[in-house]
């Protein structure tokens, strides 16, 4: 069975941050590019990061460049987003996701809340 | 960045009729390689995440019941359910996955009339 499972979210103040995880399980995660989706509250869900495969290639959307780092450690399976410098407009469950040819993953998430 | 846009925003309709949902992508998300849509619906209920119903426009995701269909080819796309449950009352999302952004449709309501 295939599972992702998000860790890592909660309370932050304005200004801090935050490093998210996913543990990937039922799959050969190293073989797939993951990303990172969010939904703040009653919104849609809106695409955050990519990461290829084996990790040397990444891409952001332009409201977290500079900001957010997408890595992974494919030894452990395991997927993260470091986010610095977090915003109220931040405030999401954080999905990790997984595409590839003929399979969509998403986990449950985990809530990230920005405020003071 | 490819837009994509649903209609109608919400939807009512009465228990056991058909309920249609279409997409419109900004561009073709034509995947060459298998000359399929790179085009996914969910489903999402209040509190839970987004449910895969189809992927590549079409193919239905395992578990789901056979009333719901994914159809379209171009830059138009439609999911239907033909024979609507309570259980259906959801907002329903498009998505293309041909290229990042990964980009969704705005999300459609749907309710029971």
């Amino acid at each position: 069975e295939v599972q992702l499972v998000e860790s890592g979210g909660g309370l932050v103040q304005p200004g801090g941050s935050l490093r998210l995880s996913c543990a990937a399980s039922g799959f050969t995660f190293s073989s797939y590019y993951m990303h990172w989706v969010r939904q703040a509250p009653g919104k849609g869900p809106v695409w955050v990061s990519r990461i290829s495969a084996d990790g040397s290639r990444t891409t952001y959307a332009d409201s977290v460049k500079g900001r957010f780092t997408i890595s992974r450690d494919n030894a452990k399976n395991t997927l993260f987003l470091q986010m610095n410098s977090l915003r109220a407009e931040d405030t999401a469950v954080y999905h990790c996701v997984c595409y590839g040819l003929g399979i969509i993953y998403w986990g449950q998430g985990t809530l990230v809340t920005v405020s003071s | 960045d490819i837009v994509m846009t649903q209609s109608p925003d919400s939807l009512a309709v009465s228990l056991g009729e058909r309920a249609t949902i279409n997409c419109k992508s900004s561009q073709s998300v034509l995947y060459s390689s298998n000359n399929k849509h790179s085009l996914a619906w969910f489903q999402q209920k209040p509190g839970q995440p987004p449910k895969l119903l189809f992927y590549w426009a079409s193919t239905r995701e395992s578990g789901v019941p056979d009333r719901f269909s994914g159809s379209g080819s171009g830059t138009d796309f439609t999911l239907t359910i033909s024979r609507l449950q309570a259980e259906d009352v959801a907002v329903y999302y498009c998505q293309q996955y041909y290229d990042v952004p990964l980009t969704f449709g705005q999300g459609t309501k749907l309710e029971i009339k």
